[in-house]
């Protein structure tokens, strides 16, 4: 099993319908991110959680909220969809313990999401 | 102006190649310099880390970062098909939280 996994894989929404993706792990890290991928635009912070009680907006929050039921889980929120969210989104996680001194972020498999 | 600059491709190369992929950056204050490779249809995973200024190398791959330039390197030499990938440079500092910055990733094919 992967150790960063993200529900659902592929989903097709319409305009103005609340969308989750949910990501769970198995790592045992503090840290969770979700991130959003477009071509040509790299990945892009939308938000991050060093803790269960730590919530901080990224670059692009806008239109997006997120939940950390647990350390294990990190789930994304789409309020209304809107068709320029169409891209593909990633969870991943890092460790920033003292013996973990790269910040090396562990990725899902993605999530890509289309709104019509 | 993006903090962080690299050209997407696609960059395509005959098996054996030397492969030179670049990021420039606007921030002096990233210390740590990574490279991240991403298949198809996968997330990506980090393939080569630096901290601050100067070269690391691993087996075919080789790292380099010029502070200095704000300028970093990966070479790829003996370029397999099987390092057929997007590969991402991304770089993070100490304030702020360790937030990392992505490049927009440079799309590699090499042609057996």
């Amino acid at each position: 099993d992967a150790d960063v996994t993200q529900t659902p894989r592929n989903r097709i929404t319409k305009t103005g319908k609340r969308i989750m993706l949910e990501c769970s792990q198995t790592k045992g890290h503090d840290r969770m991110y979700w991130y959003r991928q477009d071509p040509g635009l790299g990945l892009r912070l939308i938000y991050y959680s060093f803790d269960v009680k730590d919530i901080n907006k990224g670059e692009i929050s806008d239109g997006y909220s997120v939940s950390r039921q647990a350390q294990a889980k990190f789930s994304l929120s789409l309020e209304s969809a809107i068709p320029n969210q169409t891209a593909l989104y990633f969870c991943a996680t890092s460790d920033f313990s003292a013996s973990a001194n790269t910040g090396e972020l562990f990725f899902g498999e993605g999530s890509r999401l289309t709104v019509l | 102006q993006k903090e962080v600059e690299q050209d997407p491709g696609p960059l395509s190369v005959p098996e054996g190649a030397i492969v030179s992929l670049n990021c420039t950056y606007s921030n002096s204050a990233f210390q740590y310099f990574m490279w991240y490779r991403q298949y198809s249809r996968k997330g990506p995973e980090l393939l080569m880390y630096t901290y601050s200024s100067g070269n690391k190398e691993d087996g075919r791959f080789t790292a380099q970062v010029d502070k200095s330039s704000k300028y970093i390197s990966l070479f790829i030499r003996d370029s397999q098909p099987s390092d057929s990938a997007t590969y991402l440079c991304a770089m993070s500092s100490n304030t702020g939280g360790f937030k990392t910055i992505f490049g927009a990733g440079t799309r590699l094919f090499v042609k057996a």
